[in-house]
């Protein structure tokens, strides 16, 4: 089975442009998490989904950040306009119904704002 | 803000020692888990023990967990080079949905050769 993909791998762009980040969950998992992790603050839950309805945007960082999930198998999280500070990996993990305490992370998108 | 702290923040022993991390917490739990991250990859889990569990094993790995001191330690046997990695404990922070899960700063873990 295919773990939770994510593209791009690498992001590099210049600030104030828009950044689209894109997440597919496992097959069948109905929660999704989008996380931040720098080296300063760590790794930060960014805001997350149960069967494609936000549940909790509290980490976003400020109104330049947004996330969608327009169906179970696809979300993007969107930064606009993108900042220096923006500079992290992005990781979406997904759950499911089953052992759903269990994120299953997948490999990062790293973004660099130039 | 971070529901766990892992101690130490780094620890580099030996191959074939043995290698603790501890992760203290501050509300209670449901659960808490174990993930490790290797080198520019996303996080693994590894292990959970529920809060009305005290030891947990899988493999090489013993976890343990006093709710009273709201405390967990994760003993790696006999290390390997492989799991030079970062450690990270996470709690559910007893929320009921059983969904957000809360990590702790890491413990990053060496193992030379």
């Amino acid at each position: 089975d295919a773990g939770v993909i994510q593209s791009p791998r690498h992001e590099v762009t210049e600030m104030g442009q828009e950044v689209t980040l894109r997440c597919k969950p496992i097959s069948g998992h109905n929660s999704l998490f989008w996380y931040r992790q720098t080296m300063m603050r760590g790794l930060e839950l960014l805001i997350y989904f149960n069967n494609n309805v936000p549940i909790d945007d509290s980490g976003m960082p400020e109104d330049r950040f947004s996330a969608k999930m327009p169906n179970a198998s696809f979300s993007t999280l969107k930064i606009q306009p993108s900042e220096p500070r923006d500079s992290a990996v992005y990781f979406c993990a997904s759950s499911g119904l089953v052992d759903r305490e269990t994120q299953y992370f997948g490999p990062g998108t790293r973004l660099l704002v130039l | 803000s971070q529901q766990g702290e892992e101690d130490p923040q780094a620890l580099s022993i030996q191959e074939g020692e043995n290698a603790t991390m501890n992760c203290s917490y501050k509300t209670s739990i449901n659960n808490l888990q174990w993930y490790r991250q290797n080198s520019g990859r996303g996080l693994v889990h590894l292990i959970l023990i529920r809060s009305n569990e005290r030891e947990k094993h899988s493999g090489r790995l013993r976890v343990t967990l006093d709710t009273s001191k709201k405390s967990s330690s994760l003993l790696i046997t006999a290390s390997r080079a492989a799991d030079t990695a970062s450690y990270f404990c996470a709690t559910d922070g007893g929320y009921s949905s059983a969904s957000k899960i809360i990590f702790g700063s890491g413990t990053r873990l060496s193992i030379r050769p």
